[in-house]
């Protein structure tokens, strides 16, 4: 069975540009999280999506979207991009809900310049 | 907002030694987890604590639920080379918040 899959494995941005990274949860998975984990700073979570609607959000600056299709799978956006956005971004995905036993995803390095 | 202390950040130790690592939390959780990050890829899950007090294993590893509910810890014990990573504790307090807060991840570097 296939895990969760994320897309593009590197992203190379500049500064005010926008980024769009996507995530196939594991088939049967309602739940789709999005986190990102710069460096030194463990995962900070940005994003959770349930049936198509988002549940909960982390303390994101709006900037940060995403929206999930009715296929589960999920795309994070990130506009007017800072240096500082530069990051790995993960997703996991769960049945609905059931945040304790998520399975993440390999992650997009994001790099802006 | 709810933060985590995860230590030590750091650990070099010889292949066969036991490791031990702790987080604690400014409130507390309902339910820790333990996450391990290989090199290029997303964190898996360890280990999974619902109780105070509760203490679990999974082969070499051994994680507790402290009772306070604002600590956790994990040990593993003998290790070996392939136990290199990222090891990483997250908590989620009850209710509706489907959110976890995880520390910021201890490194571990096993010596053969």
């Amino acid at each position: 069975e296939a895990g969760v899959t994320q897309s593009p494995t590197h992203l190379i941005k500049t500064r005010g540009q926008q980024a769009t990274l996507r995530c196939s949860p594991i088939s049967g998975h309602t739940s789709v999280y999005w986190y990102q984990q710069a460096l030194g700073l463990g995962l900070q979570f940005l994003l959770w999506y349930d049936e198509g609607e988002e549940r909960n959000r982390g303390n994101f600056p709006p900037r940060f979207s995403g929206r999930q299709f009715p296929n589960y799978s999920s795309e994070l956006n990130v506009n007017a991009l800072e240096l500082e956005d530069s990051a790995l971004y993960l997703c996991a995905s769960s049945l609905g809900g059931e945040i304790e036993t998520q399975y993440f995803g390999p992650g997009t390095r994001l790099l802006v310049l | 907002g709810q933060q985590l202390n995860q230590s030590p950040q750091s650990m070099f130790i010889q292949e066969g030694e036991d490791v031990s690592m702790n987080c604690t939390s400014s409130s507390i959780f309902n339910t820790w987890l333990w996450y391990k990050q290989d090199p290029g890829e997303g964190p898996v899950l360890l280990i999974a604590l619902y109780k105070a007090g509760e203490l679990t294993s999974n082969g070499r590893l051994t994680a507790q639920f402290g009772i306070t509910r604002k600590d956790s810890f994990l040990n593993i014990s003998a290790s070996i080379p392939s136990d290199v990573g990222i090891y990483f504790c997250a908590g989620r307090s009850g209710g509706s918040n489907y959110k976890l807060t995880f520390g910021k991840g201890t490194l571990l570097t096993v010596n053969p």
